[in-house]
């Protein structure tokens, strides 16, 4: 069946470093794929998403481009906060049409000023 | 305008115990979901409502998890019996639709219940 795959956290980072969060999939077809962020003590919100094969997705600062050949969609962004600190998700949606998300496990990332 | 609400935030509950846990969504939204969250994983899916069919329970782990949505508006999470590999924050999210063969629609996430089973 379809899943993802993420890097283990935590990432543990200074402010202002260089963020890189992997994810790789499996999937039939070429799925829309979605980065999640969990805020502490907050519900999942939707970061970004990309719908087809090199697109990139993009919101507050942070990247990611949809690499068909690599079968990957990489989180990144350029210089981090410590607002940053969350728990992020990598998804991809099932292939039975109901467009229900499949998450990855998550990948904490903790920003030290 | 309000979010997604999810009542307790948290719950504590003896293993044999019944529980329930509540899920307000955005007001408007037609689709609902359930979602199990186990420490250090992510959000699995439960079951699926439209208005206030069940279209998809197929993420239930046994016949002691129980879903409804009477009204197409709040919904309830019913656990009978609890058991101690129950003890995991469930998720609830909204959306305005979603159907086979649109485009995904964005889901908006609730806080979560914690729910812990001695």
């Amino acid at each position: 069946g379809d899943s993802v795959t993420q890097m283990e956290g935590p990432v543990t980072l200074s402010e202002e470093a260089f963020l890189t969060i992997n994810c790789t999939y499996t999937a039939t077809g070429y799925p829309s794929l979605f980065w999640y962020v969990q805020y502490p003590g907050e519900g999942l919100q939707l970061l970004l998403k990309a719908t087809k094969a090199d697109d990139k997705g993009s919101n507050k600062g942070f990247e990611a481009t949809y690499r068909k050949e690599t079968t990957s969609f990489h989180l990144e962004k350029g210089s981090v906060q410590v607002s940053d600190s969350a728990v992020y998700f990598c998804a991809l949606p099932s292939s039975g049409g109901s467009y229900i998300p499949t998450f990855g496990r998550g990948t904490s990332l903790i920003v030290h000023p | 305008g309000a979010g997604v609400s999810q009542s307790p935030r948290y719950k504590v509950a003896k293993r044999g115990q019944d529980v329930a846990l509540r899920c307000d969504p955005i007001s408007g939204h037609v689709s609902l979901f359930w979602y199990q969250q186990a420490l250090g994983q992510g959000p699995e899916f439960l079951t699926y409502f439209q208005n206030e069919a069940q279209l998809d329970k197929s993420g239930l782990p046994s016949d002691r998890f129980f879903a409804e949505r009477p009204e197409g508006s709040v919904s309830t999470l019913k656990i009978q019996r609890t058991q101690q590999e129950d003890s995991a924050v469930y998720l609830c999210a909204s959306s305005l639709a979603v159907f086979a063969g649109a485009s995904y629609n964005e889901q908006f996430f609730g806080p979560g219940t914690r729910l812990t089973v001695l």
